[in-house]
C-alpha cells in the first residue's frame, strides 16, 4: 500500500538559510498535517490543511510558512533557519471522512541548521 | 486542557519478558480518539492502534494488546513476549473529532530497549 512520501529524507542548511520540504499524502486522503519533533521530544503539531485549505494552526513560527496544491501535496517552507530549527519534521495524512481518521505518517525529514 | 501522561521515561527488560507501557489522559470531552505509534531507531512513527472512547473493549494483536479504561483514564499497552526489534520509543497520543483541533496530542514517550 501507498505510504506517506516525505521529501528530501536529510537536510543540512547553514543559519538564515531558507529550506522546503515536501510531502506527497496517501492517495485519496483529504488533511496533510505537519509536525516538528526535536531531538528527545514529542512530535508538536505545527499546521494542518484540509482539501487544500489550511485547516488548524499550531506552533509554528512566523518564519515558516506552508501550503497543499491541487495535486494535494504540500510544502514546508522555512526561512531564516536557526540552529533550534534542527529537528526531525513529519508529514502525516489522514481521510477526515472516513470512519477511521487514521494519521499516517511519512518516514521524516531529518534537517540539521549549523 | 487536554493531556496524555507516560511516566516511564525509559524501559529495560531482557528479550522474552512481558512489559506494560503506561498511559493515562487528560480530557473534558466526551469523544475522542486514542493512539499508540511506535517510533524505532530509524525515526518513522508506525500507527499500532486506534481506540475511540465509546468502546472499552481490550483488544489483542499477536503479541501486542491493549486495555483501555474510562474509569482510570488509561490506555495501556502490553507487549508478551519482548523481542530486540520491539525496541523503540512508543508514543500515546489523543484525538477529537468533533473539535476544530485536527492534531495529536502526544505524550513524551516511553523508550523501551529490549536486551537480547
Amino acid at each position: 500500500a501507498a505510504g506517506v512520501i516525505q521529501s528530501p529524507r536529510h537536510l543540512i542548511k547553514e543559519k538564515r538559510e531558507t529550506a522546503t520540504l515536501k510531502c506527497y499524502p496517501i492517495p485519496r486522503h483529504d488533511t496533510v498535517y505537519w509536525y516538528q519533533q526535536g531531538p528527545g521530544q514529542d512530535p508538536q503539531f505545527l499546521i494542518s490543511f484540509y482539501e487544500k485549505m489550511q485547516s488548524d494552526k499550531g506552533s509554528i513560527p512566523d518564519r515558516f510558512s506552508a501550503q497543499q496544491f491541487s495535486d494535494y501535496h504540500s510544502e514546508l517552507n522555512m526561512s531564516s533557519l536557526e540552529l533550534g530549527d534542527s529537528a526531525l519534521y513529519f508529514c502525516a495524512s489522514s481521510r477526515i471522512t472516513s470512519a477511521q481518521n487514521i494519521q499516517y505518517f511519512g518516514a521524516g525529514t531529518r534537517l540539521s541548521v549549523l | 486542557a487536554q493531556k496524555v501522561t507516560q511516566a516511564q521515561t525509559e524501559i529495560s527488560v531482557v528479550e522474552k519478558e512481558d512489559v506494560t507501557l503506561d498511559c493515562v489522559y487528560e480530557t473534558r470531552d466526551t469523544t475522542y480518539y486514542l493512539f499508540w505509534y511506535k517510533q524505532p531507531p530509524s525515526g518513522e512513527l508506525v500507527f499500532l492502534i486506534r481506540r475511540n472512547s465509546f468502546d472499552e473493549q481490550n483488544e489483542i494483536s499477536g503479541r501486542y494488546s491493549w486495555n483501555f479504561q474510562k474509569s482510570t483514564s488509561s490506555f495501556n499497552f502490553t507487549i508478551t513476549a519482548s523481542q530486540v526489534v520491539d525496541s523503540a520509543v512508543y508514543f500515546c497520543a489523543l484525538f477529537f473529532p468533533d473539535t476544530g483541533r485536527r492534531a495529536l496530542t502526544f505524550g513524551s514517550g516511553t523508550r523501551l530497549q529490549v536486551q537480547p
